[in-house]
């Protein structure tokens, strides 16, 4: 059964850094999103992608944050000067297309700011 | 704005007994509903959804119920068994827009004592 991938499954960085975040989402997919879990906590949105564009990110996704599909297989997520309270899982998720909403999620890559 | 209230958040029942997981949402255009089990430094799977033009659906053990009028949406777990323990997160989306965001509730603490 296809799965979403992500690298690193952790990621440490200094503070003032920057990350990228890999994901291979299933290849049939044609809505890619990255949410984000702080430690104990519920899984909160950051942005969702389609036709090489964002289509909607939220309040959290800020000037720091981009996205990039650098190739027909990977989608990206990059953090351009990491804050400690960056720390988190970020996991990817895509979806097959409009009306089949089902997102499945990648492994995730952990990330600690120090 | 957007929200998902989940209750409750941790949830104890003996092997073989049944576990309810009551979710609320405040945007009446919601009208996917996904459920995901996540155990403990994993990603969430998708285990069970349901749409709004459906009250109820069923799977073996699982069954969501909806109740667009109330905008109540709940899991039950029937039979539970010690992998049944892990954290249930209810959600919910606008599918049928494009690349629509998953909205997460903050989570339920499943344990099932044997």
């Amino acid at each position: 059964e296809p799965e979403v991938t992500q690298t690193p499954s952790h990621q440490v960085t200094q503070m003032g850094q920057e990350v990228i975040l890999r994901c291979v989402p299933i290849s049939n997919h044609l809505y890619f999103y990255w949410y984000r879990q702080i430690l104990g906590q519920k899984v909160e949105f950051l942005v969702s992608f389609y036709n090489n564009e964002i289509s909607e990110k939220s309040e959290i996704f800020d000037d720091q944050f981009s996205v990039e599909r650098p190739d027909g297989s990977n989608f990206t997520l990059k953090i351009r000067s990491t804050k400690l309270e960056d720390s988190a899982m970020y996991f990817c998720a895509s979806s097959e297309n409009r009306e089949r909403n089902e997102q499945f999620f990648g492994p995730g890559t952990r990330l600690t700011v120090l | 704005g957007e929200n998902v209230e989940q209750h409750p958040s941790t949830l104890s029942v003996q092997e073989g007994d049944s576990a309810v997981i009551k979710c609320t949402y405040s945007d009446s255009a919601s009208n996917y509903f996904p459920w995901y089990k996540q155990e403990l430094g994993k990603r969430p799977q998708l285990i069970i959804d349901i749409r709004s033009n459906v009250g109820e659906k069923k799977d073996q053990r699982i069954a969501v119920t909806l109740n667009k009028t109330a905008k109540h949406f709940s899991l039950h777990i029937t039979e539970t068994q010690p992998e049944d323990s892990a954290v249930y997160f209810c959600a919910a989306s606008k599918g049928y827009s494009s690349a629509s965001k998953i909205i997460f509730g903050s989570g339920t603490r499943l344990s099932i004592r044997p």
